[in-house]
């Protein structure tokens, strides 16, 4: 059973384009929402996390926009470049002492064409 | 620290073969992931410890996976007899007790089971 759903499954932008990638979750017992990044023959790596006290999270171009009562998270790259081009997975982990199994999206796969 | 280490980074065997995959994670960390990542379904979290101890394991497939973490600096992933389907990416990650829960990723070991 997927309990995130993540969504387009690919995406192709042009460099400076704002892609957009959006992911929805069904447990209200999740409290933290991380987006990672994996390039070609990595690991994936964190990007950017938010908790669900605040709707939005920016850092440098990325930023989380966040929709409790909907219980859905998306992701927005700013000014997208290149260097960008990678697969996002966007997860979720519930509340409870020191669980710490990460629930994950499929994964987006995006090109930022130069 | 150099991060998560994994070996081999690639592995050919073939059907019936044991196979041993590896992992070391960062120096402090007290728990430790193994995932598998496929393109059919993307990260799938097998098994995780804390403190040396199996915590979760409902991700494991079946009898022929087991995992082991002997101590704080070290843990296999052993797959007997293998089986083309369990051809995938393997990851192992780590991370800290407290503060948030960033999982860092290895390199991954590549396994084709023919």
């Amino acid at each position: 059973q997927q309990q995130v759903k993540q969504s387009p499954q690919s995406l192709i932008v042009q460099k400076g384009g704002i892609p957009i990638i959006n992911c929805a979750y069904e447990n209200t017992a999740f409290d933290y929402f991380p987006w990672y990044q994996q390039f070609p023959g990595k690991g994936p790596a964190l990007l950017i996390a938010i908790r669900p006290d605040v709707s939005e999270k920016k850092e440098g171009r990325f930023t989380i926009s966040f929709n409790k009562s909907a219980k859905q998270f998306s992701l927005h790259i700013m000014d997208s470049q290149p260097g960008d081009s990678a697969t996002y997975f966007c997860a979720a982990t519930p509340r409870a002492g020191n669980n710490r199994k990460l629930i994950w999206g499929l994964g987006t796969s995006l090109a930022v064409n130069p | 620290d150099a991060g998560v280490i994994q070996s081999p980074r690639h592995e050919v065997t073939e059907m019936g073969q044991e196979v041993t995959l590896r992992c070391k994670p960062i120096s402090g960390h007290d728990y430790l992931f193994w995932y598998r990542q496929t393109m059919m379904r993307g990260l799938e979290l097998l098994i995780y410890f804390n403190n040396n101890v199996p915590i979760d394991d409902s991700g494991m497939p079946e009898d022929r996976f087991s995992a082991k973490m002997p101590n704080a600096s070290f843990s296999t992933l052993k797959i007997q007899p293998s089986e083309p389907r369990d051809s995938a990416v393997y990851f192992c990650a780590s991370s800290f007790k407290a503060g948030n829960t960033e999982a860092f990723f290895g390199q991954g070991t590549r396994l084709t089971v023919v």
